[in-house]
């Protein structure tokens, strides 16, 4: 099965400042990855598909990119409204359809 | 709008059996498979199972193989998941969420369904 590892498990960054999400898979998955946010007592949310498209209605502040192993999530200038913990997916392939073990980003 | 309401969580007991279920709205249920992903309480996401969008093809999780279910009844826009000889390590919060048209990712989540296993 293919892993998907994220780092940091957690940061801490002021308002404004630009913060950067790493998730890593164990073999490549092309840009099949999703991103998700999700904050306490709420279901998740999806943020980006495909690796680097931003779904409707998130801020643009929101940004992905990479392919293959190795993907970054950029927030590139950080509100108190996305205080949360993200979560990378691989989405297609064989399943399992693994999860990285989450980001939680405050401020 | 889109719409995932989950059904039949609650407390069951080491080794015992239950049905969650979750019908959709807002959309052409039949033309889109569905997932359940869990979460355990103060734990990150994990992926239970997955059900193409006529049943015909049919996913799981290592770690719930041969103890739970995936179905989906497509004229009463439901899916669910049988979940039997439940342990505890099953306890979790459950959230249906609705696959895209193609890729495996969720881009809709309903609020979710405690299932707690416990004596």
């Amino acid at each position: 099965d293919i892993q998907m590892t994220q780092s940091p498990s957690s940061l801490s960054a002021s308002v404004g400042d630009r913060v950067t999400i790493t998730c890593r898979a164990s073999q490549g998955i092309s840009i099949y990855l999703a991103w998700y946010q999700q904050k306490p007592g709420k279901p998740p949310k999806l943020l980006i598909h495909s690796a680097s498209t931003l779904r409707s209605g998130v801020p643009s502040r929101f940004s992905g990119s990479g392919s293959g192993t190795a993907f970054t999530l950029t927030i590139s200038s950080l509100q108190p409204e996305d205080v949360a913990t993200y979560y990378c997916q691989k989405s297609a392939y064989d399943p399992p359809w693994t999860f990285g073990q989450g980001t939680k980003v405050e401020i | 709008e889109v719409q995932l309401l989950e059904s039949g969580g609650g407390l069951v007991q080491p080794g015992g059996s239950l049905r969650l279920s979750c019908t959709a709205s807002g959309f052409t249920f039949s033309s889109y498979a569905m997932t359940w992903v869990r979460q355990a309480p103060g734990k990150g996401l994990e992926w239970v199972s997955s059900i193409s969008d006529y049943g015909q093809s049919t996913y799981y999780a290592e770690s719930v193989k041969g103890r739970f279910a995936i179905s989906r009844d497509n004229s009463k826009t439901t899916v669910y998941l049988q979940m039997n000889s439940l342990r505890a390590d099953d306890t979790a919060v459950y959230y249906c969420v609705k696959a895209p048209g193609s890729g495996w990712y969720s881009d809709y989540w309903g609020q979710g369904t405690l299932v707690t296993v416990s004596s």
